[in-house]
């Protein structure tokens, strides 16, 4: 079964300051990354995925990862956050696991307090 | 399109008792998945229906159990509910079962157990 490492659990940043949010899974044939965002109280919205192709992938809100397959991980990137950035944020596998249906494996999520 | 829906968004129960969540999926959608979210595990998948079948399940004791109708529409229902029930549970949508089809969350019904 895949599994989903999300090595910090918060990150405090200032308003305007870069920012990453790291992922590793474990290694897989072919794995379909995701990363999800959830505000309080509130379902996951989806940032970004990547199927294939491109190892760079831009989503929404000026966010975007890396897909390095060497390193199995799928870091989360922006360039200037803002306030309304706060959140928690997951990375998500999805593949086929060995009953031949989907699954998708969620990291313990990442808290992204951004300072003014 | 409207999203997926949740009903109803909070709920407080006793233990013992059991409880039945509903699920709208995004119109088209025929795959719902449930999902379970605490502060001790995070993220945890129970179930995913596609056409009415069950298509996989998660490491759940038997009390949690849930159903598809043809109208692609799901509920997911716990029996003899434990103080270690409380959580959000997330349902989600997708048009397709295949991994590389993303799922859509609704807002989660937060269920109290006390």
């Amino acid at each position: 079964a895949q599994s989903v490492t999300q090595l910090d659990s918060q990150v405090p940043v200032f308003e305007e300051a870069p920012v990453e949010l790291r992922c590793n899974y474990s290694s897989s044939v072919s794995v379909y990354l995701f990363w999800y965002v959830q505000y309080p109280n509130q379902g996951l919205q989806l940032l970004l995925k990547y199927l294939s192709g491109s190892t760079l992938v831009k989503g929404i809100n000026g966010f975007e990862a890396e897909f390095n397959k060497s390193q199995t991980s799928f870091h989360l990137r922006k360039p200037s956050v803002h306030i309304s950035d706060t959140a928690e944020y997951f990375c998500a596998v999805s593949d086929i696991v060995d009953t031949g249906r989907r699954a998708l494996t969620f990291g313990s999520g990442t808290r992204l307090q951004v300072q003014p | 399109k409207a999203g997926v829906t949740q009903t109803p968004r909070y709920l407080i129960k006793t233990r013992g008792q059991q409880v039945t969540l509903s699920c709208s999926p995004i119109s088209g959608h025929r795959s719902v998945s449930w999902y379970q979210q605490t502060p001790g595990q995070g993220l945890q998948f129970l179930f995913e229906y596609f056409s009415e079948t069950q298509r996989n399940k998660g490491n759940f004791p038997g009390r949690f159990s849930g159903r598809q109708f043809s109208n692609s529409r799901s509920e997911m229902n716990v029996s003899t509910l434990e103080l270690g029930d409380s959580a959000l549970y997330l349902c989600a949508s997708s048009p397709s079962s295949a991994p590389n089809y993303e799922q859509y969350f609704g807002p989660g019904t937060r269920l109290t157990v006390t």
